[in-house]
């Protein structure tokens, strides 16, 4: 089953600040978050691997919330090569050992 | 470095005809993936491999097959494709589900 974002879509100026949350109703092994610009494959942000694990990725973090099943990722002071779309991926262990699944996308626009 | 390759980038099908997409990285990654990219459905996974010579299933495996007999290819198949299948395919690969995967640079197919 898929992770679920939300928002599906955010729009910005530059300098604002969003939040992307990411939430699975199984047990989560590790949470992966992606960029994907239009016409590319995604690319790798950063990766989570225990609950209340933050990491930072210049002004991208995010943060892992293993009881709650969910992760955030956080953009602060927005620029315009963050316009892109968004992805977190859960894996899953026990039988689904080595499954990574992907959520919808959040849709990120950032104007000048 | 290549990386993940997939192979045909472009490809347009009959209804009812056949085709096998490649997927081969050099990192030596045990895991490989396969998902397609519909719009507003995310990343949807077809099938994943943990290793040489094993396959599972993954979200939405109806209408496909894969093999992995070497551990750096990961071969889909469409025996009988449909105008649903119409989307874009990438590949992954990672050494785990708890290390960044890589992907390929996709391929569009058009089933008409």
């Amino acid at each position: 089953q898929q992770p679920v974002q939300s928002p599906q879509a955010v729009i910005l100026r530059e300098g604002e600040d969003a939040v992307i949350n990411c939430s699975s109703s199984k047990a989560l092994y590790s949470v992966h978050w992606y960029r994907q610009k239009h016409g590319e494959a995604p690319v790798f942000l950063m990766i989570l691997l225990k609950g209340g694990e933050q990491k930072g990725h210049e002004k991208i973090s995010a943060s892992f919330n293993e009881k709650k099943q969910q992760s955030s990722l956080y953009l602060t002071a927005s620029q315009l090569s963050y316009s892109g779309t968004y992805f977190c991926g859960t894996a899953a262990g026990g039988t689904s050992y080595g499954k990574l699944t992907f959520g919808q996308g959040t849709i990120l626009t950032v104007h000048p | 470095n290549a990386g993940v390759t997939q192979t045909p980038k472009f490809r347009v099908l009959k209804t009812g005809q056949s085709m096998t997409l490649l997927c081969a990285q050099d990192m030596n990654h045990e895991y490989m993936y396969w998902y397609r990219q519909d719009p507003g459905m995310g990343l949807r996974l077809i099938h994943y491999s943990v290793g040489e010579g094993t396959t599972a299933k993954g979200e939405v495996p109806d209408g496909y097959n894969v093999s992995r007999l070497k551990k750096q290819n990961f071969l889909l198949g469409l025996e009988s494709a449909a105008p649903s299948q119409t989307s874009v395919y990438f590949c992954a690969s990672s050494y785990s589900s708890r290390t960044e995967a890589f992907f390929g640079q996709g391929t569009r197919l058009t089933v008409v």
